[in-house]
């Protein structure tokens, strides 16, 4: 199964700033299936990106996809207080689907 | 309003058997797939199975194939997730989703239904 790292684990920031979340694949995800989700403490995760870089129905523009192969990226541009949360991508290129440990953004 | 309704937390003894329920609503139950995410307390998400409720095809995660079971009655647009014989290592949050394909993201979450094993 292919194994995703995402790094850093936890990235502290202040509202306005812009994060930067990565997410490494063990091997090649086909057809750039890779999504990430937002999960806030209680709640289920939400799906904000898929297919690498297209966003969910109601995402906000300051989120972003990108990447292909082995290396992918989340991009907030502009933090708002709401998006302090941990992400987490996931592969659903095969079977089975596999997510990341998830990044821990939190407030600095 | 389009969503799956999970039922309520359950507690239960080791040994014990359970069957967990996700209800859809919204939207034509049977032209998407339901599947079936663990997490664990403070930890990650974990894909188990899906089960597509048109035709019952039911497929697994390699590491809970014959660990638990997924079935769908789509007659009431319910999905289920059960144990014959819980473990405390089952403790978990178990969440259902909604998949287009077999292969696609989870556009659609349920609340959770938080299952606690202890003697």
């Amino acid at each position: 199964e292919i194994v995703l790292t995402q790094s850093p684990g936890t990235l502290s920031l202040s509202p306005g700033e812009r994060a930067t979340l990565s997410c490494r694949a063990s091997q090649s995800v086909s057809s750039s299936y890779l999504a990430w989700y937002q999960q806030k403490p209680g709640q289920a995760p939400r799906l904000l990106i898929y297919g690498a870089s297209s966003r969910a129905t109601g995402i906000p523009d300051r989120f972003s996809g990108s990447g292909s192969g082995t290396d992918f990226t989340l991009t907030i541009s502009r933090l708002e207080p709401e998006d302090f949360a941990v992400y987490y991508c996931q592969q659903y290129g095969s079977s089975p689907s596999t997510f990341g440990q998830g990044t821990r953004l939190e407030i600095k | 309003e389009v969503q799956l309704v999970q039922s309520g937390a359950e507690v239960k003894k080791p040994g014990e058997s359970l069957k967990i329920s996700c209800k859809g609503s919204g939207y034509s139950f049977t032209s998407y797939w339901i599947g079936w995410v663990r997490q664990m307390p403070g930890k990650g998400l974990e894909w188990m199975g899906i089960i597509y409720p048109g035709d019952s095809d039911t497929r697994y995660s390699p590491s809970f194939q014959g660990q638990v079971t997924i079935s769908a009655d789509k007659s009431i647009s319910t999905a289920y997730l059960q144990w014959s014989s819980l473990k405390a290592s089952d403790t978990a949050m178990y969440y259902c989703v909604r998949q287009f394909a077999p292969l696609s993201s989870f556009d659609l979450w349920g609340r959770g239904t938080l299952v606690t094993v202890s003697s």
